[in-house]
């Protein structure tokens, strides 16, 4: 198995610009959750989907970040405007409906914001 | 309320060692605890786990934690440390009863065996 899947594995963007991060589950995981990683903040929980649901966006900073889920295969973080305090690393987890519990992640995406 | 404690941003221990990383955790009911291991650049790593049964949880690479109720505590332990083993470490906790898949994780512990 692959593992979990993030693209791009670097941004570097302006400030006002869009960002996409992409990322694939592993095969038969059900359960998809997106993290950000900062030195002041550690590592925060987003959102996550079960079975392709948001179930829980509360982490979610502010209405310029949105994510989608459109199959079990494939999910979006989109950040529209970005800005500077926006540079993290965006991390991407999945599980299975087996042992829901254990999360594994992906390589990340390191965002830098300018 | 969910939360994790790490009370030491830094752990540092010479290679051959026994080390200890402290995680104490705050859940109403039953929790599921786990570790997870960074290294440089990468996406965090899966060690162990404890759901129920003996508190002496083994994992991954030679690491054991051990689940302490009576004192909320979870500290993960290697009896000889490598210095491969330096990284950073997160300890993780979920309650049992909420239904929910979310973890919440700890600041993390840098551990540095040093050679």
């Amino acid at each position: 198995d692959a593992g979990v899947i993030q693209s791009p594995r670097h941004e570097v963007t302006e400030m006002g610009q869009e960002v996409t991060l992409r990322c694939k589950p592993i095969s038969g995981h059900n359960s998809l959750f997106w993290y950000r990683q900062t030195m002041m903040r550690g590592l925060e929980l987003l959102i996550y989907f079960n079975n392709n649901v948001p179930i829980d966006d509360s982490g979610m900073p502010e209405d310029r970040f949105s994510a989608k889920m459109p199959n079990a295969s494939f999910s979006t973080l989109k950040i529209q405007p970005s800005e500077p305090r926006d540079s993290a690393v965006y991390f991407c987890a999945s599980s299975s409906p087996e042992f829901q519990e254990t999360q594994y992640f992906g390589p990340g995406t390191r965002l830098l914001v300018l | 309320a969910q939360s994790v404690a790490q009370p030491e941003d830094q752990v540092n221990v010479a290679e051959g060692n026994p080390l200890t990383v402290k995680c104490t955790y705050s859940v109403s009911g039953n929790p599921y605890l786990f570790w997870y291991v960074q290294y440089p650049n990468r996406g965090l790593q899966f060690l162990l786990k404890y759901i129920t049964g003996d508190n002496l949880v083994k994992g991954s690479y030679g690491f054991e934690a051990e689940f302490n109720k009576s004192q909320t505590s979870f500290h993960l332990k290697k009896p000889s440390a490598l210095v491969s083993d330096s990284a950073l470490y997160f300890c993780a906790v979920r309650a049992l009863q909420t239904g929910a898949n979310n973890l919440f994780f700890g600041t993390g512990t840098r551990l540095t065996v040093i050679p």
